[in-house]
């Protein structure tokens, strides 16, 4: 079975932009999580999705924003991109009551 | 809010000691406990996890990692590292939150192996 895939893996942008990056899940895998990590602040919980909506939320400001599509796939959106955004942002995906989450290889962000 | 604690950011054994990476935590309800390894570059793999039952929980490349509640306590241990062993490793609690699960992590434990 494959794994969670996140596209693109690497990113550039320059401040002020936005940014859309993709995940998708385990066949199966209904639930999709996004965690951003940094050197400073290591691994934060950003948001879920199960059956496109939006179950729980971290606290990150609404510049952050996600979806999730009718076949589990995921997007996560940065709009007006900050120096401080740069990060590995990871999506892990699980089943719907199921504890385990597992991760895609992440998607690089590096904003000059 | 739950949290972890992962003593040492910085870890280093010889080749063929024994590993021992620590993690406490807080919660006030019994947690899910988990250690993910990152691999450079990579995204996070799943090690082991305790849910329920037996304390004792043996994961992949040897690892195994003990739940102590009386000490909120969830320390990784294995035998004989391996140069391949050398990465980070993070341990997690989960939380539920209107039904899902949300993990919060320790800031992790970067093992080094010396041969």
């Amino acid at each position: 079975k494959a794994g969670v895939t996140q596209t693109p893996r690497y990113l550039i942008k320059t401040r002020g932009q936005q940014v859309t990056l993709s995940c998708s899940p385990i066949s199966g895998h209904r639930s999709v999580s996004w965690y951003q990590q940094t050197p400073g602040q290591g691994l934060q919980f950003l948001f879920e999705y199960f059956s496109e909506t939006q179950r729980n939320k971290g606290n990150f400001p609404g510049r952050f924003s996600g979806r999730q599509f009718s076949n589990s796939r995921s997007e996560m959106n940065v709009s007006t991109l900050e120096l401080g955004d740069s990060a590995l942002y990871l999506c892990a995906s699980s089943l719907p009551t199921q504890e385990t989450q597992y991760f895609g290889p992440g998607t690089r962000l590096l904003v000059l | 809010a739950q949290s972890v604690t992962q003593l040492g950011s910085h870890v280093s054994v010889s080749e063929g000691a024994l590993v021992l990476l620590r993690c406490n935590y807080s919660s006030s309800v019994p947690p899910y406990l988990f250690w993910y390894v990152q691999y450079p570059n990579q995204g996070l793999q799943l090690l082991l996890k305790y849910t329920t039952g037996a304390t004792l929980v043996k994961g992949i490349n040897g690892f195994e990692a003990e739940f102590k509640k009386s000490e909120t306590s969830f320390h990784l241990t294995k035998p004989s590292a391996h140069m391949s062993d050398a990465a980070e490793y993070f341990c997690a609690v989960s939380e539920t939150g209107a039904g899902s699960y949300q993990l919060t992590f320790g800031k992790g434990t970067k093992l080094s192996v010396i041969p």
